[in-house]
């Protein structure tokens, strides 16, 4: 069965430094989302990309954050300058299409921690 | 502001149990997902859902959109069922998801 992949599965880093977190959407999906969750809390919406642009963004999605698809399959969340707050789960998901109910599908989720 | 709220926030079950965990949500929308997060933390997606009821294994979820409500059951409940249930609704598109806390569940033999 198709999956979305996500590594690193946990990564550790000094603050203020750089992070990429790396996805390999379902292959032909068109829709991608990252989403994160702090420890203990509910997960949120970071960002919606499509066409190869950010559809929508949340708040917390400042820029800090980018995302991209470097080639036909990654697709990146970039974090520039890592804080202590930015510890935490960050799912990847995918669906097929957006114009209607879309069934979306996770990864596996990378943990980050910002020392 | 979409808001999302769960109920039980735990929940304990001896095996074979019904289990029900309801969600209800301020805003009228046009699907909801429930997801199941595992204790690794990773996330599966169960069901999403517009209308009505759908069956998958032992998981059933039902949606009432008038009420804006929609409850999970899970019958004859497994220890492998144990897992955290989060329910989720779009709120702009439909990726914008805003998630409930989620429910807890524990089964026990």
């Amino acid at each position: 069965e198709p999956e979305v992949t996500q590594t690193p599965s946990h990564q550790v880093t000094q603050m203020g430094q750089e992070v990429i977190l790396r996805c390999v959407p379902i292959s032909n999906h068109l829709y991608f989302y990252w989403y994160r969750q702090i420890l203990g809390q509910k997960v949120e919406f970071l960002v919606s990309f499509y066409n190869n642009e950010i559809s929508e963004k949340s708040e917390i999605f400042d820029d800090q954050f980018s995302v991209e698809r470097p080639d036909g399959s990654n697709f990146t969340l970039k974090i520039r300058s890592t804080k202590l707050e930015d510890s935490a789960m960050y799912f990847c998901a995918s669906s097929r299409t957006s114009g209607r109910p879309g069934e979306l599908f996770f990864g596996e989720g990378s943990r980050l921690t910002v020392l | 502001k979409n808001e999302v709220e769960q109920s039980p926030q735990n929940l304990t079950a001896q095996e074979g149990e019904f289990i029900t965990i309801n969600c209800s949500y301020s805003v009228g929308i046009s699907a909801l997902h429930w997801l199941q997060q595992h204790p690794g933390g990773g996330i599966v997606s169960l069901f999403m859902l517009s209308s009505g009821k759908k069956k998958h294994g032992r998981l059933i979820a039902t949606i009432n959109i008038q009420e804006k409500h929609s409850s999970l059951h899970i019958t004859a409940s497994h220890p492998r069922d144990s897992a955290v249930y989060i329910c989720a609704v779009p709120t702009d598109s439909w990726g914008k998801l805003q998630f409930g806390a989620g429910t807890q569940v524990v089964v026990t033999p």
